[in-house]
């Protein structure tokens, strides 16, 4: 049972334009959000997250924003850079089971010229 | 110059042995975790720790043993029950009361 999905594999972008990432969760007890950015043989790297209690947070380039009763949050990135192609991931924690993370399947990004 | 480290970053093992990855952090975290990731698929979590001397399975236990003997050490054994080993093994740290977990940069176990 996937309780954290993103849906799309890969999203190819050109640089200088905004990049969205999208992820859609099942368990409405999920109240924390990360984004984390993944390079190939390496480990993930913490980006971004939000609060169940935030519909939005910013931080440089990178804005998620949370939709709660859609169950859906995304990642924008603006402007995208040729150093942002990676793979993403989202992930979701909910209170009181030991900071536990449901990872999303990622969504590779391509930043092209 | 804190952070997380795994050794060996590729290791080879014959089916039918068991082979143990090394996690140590720095970072004075109380919990750790061990993921796994394949190909298309997102991170699972095999076994975590919050504290010395206890540690819990995860989703995908089964086949793997851990030990939490320090705060800063999680080592891994993946015993020859695991039926589909070969993987990109991930060890992970964070402070007790937080979301925000990091990453070491991995161990690619290949059995063949």
């Amino acid at each position: 049972d996937q309780q954290v999905k993103q849906n799309s594999p890969s999203l190819s972008v050109q640089e200088g334009r905004i990049s969205i990432l999208n992820c859609d969760y099942t368990n409405s007890m999920f109240d924390y959000f990360l984004w984390y950015k993944k390079y190939p043989a390496e480990g993930p790297t913490f980006l971004i997250s939000i609060s169940s209690i935030k519909d939005k947070n910013e931080d440089g380039r990178f804005t998620v924003f949370l939709n709660k009763s859609a169950k859906h949050l995304s990642l924008h990135i603006v402007p995208s850079q040729p150093g942002d192609s990676a793979v993403y991931f989202c992930a979701a924690s909910a209170f009181g089971t030991a900071s536990k993370l449901t990872f999303g399947t990622g969504t590779r990004l391509q930043v092209t010229l | 110059d804190g952070g997380i480290t795994q050794s060996p970053k590729y290791l080879f093992r014959k089916e039918g042995q068991n082979v143990t990855l090394s996690c140590e952090q720095n970072l004075n975290h109380d919990a750790m975790y061990w993921y796994r990731q394949d190909p298309g698929q997102g991170l699972r979590l095999i076994y975590y720790s919050q504290i010395v001397n206890d540690f819990q399975k995860g989703d995908i236990a089964e086949g793997y043993s851990v030990s939490r003997e320090k705060k800063e050490s999680f080592p891994l054994t993946v015993t020859s029950a695991q039926k589909n080993p070969t993987a990109f093994y991930l060890c992970a740290s964070s402070m007790a009361i937080a979301y925000e977990q990091y990453f070491g940069p991995g161990t690619r176990l290949t059995v063949t």
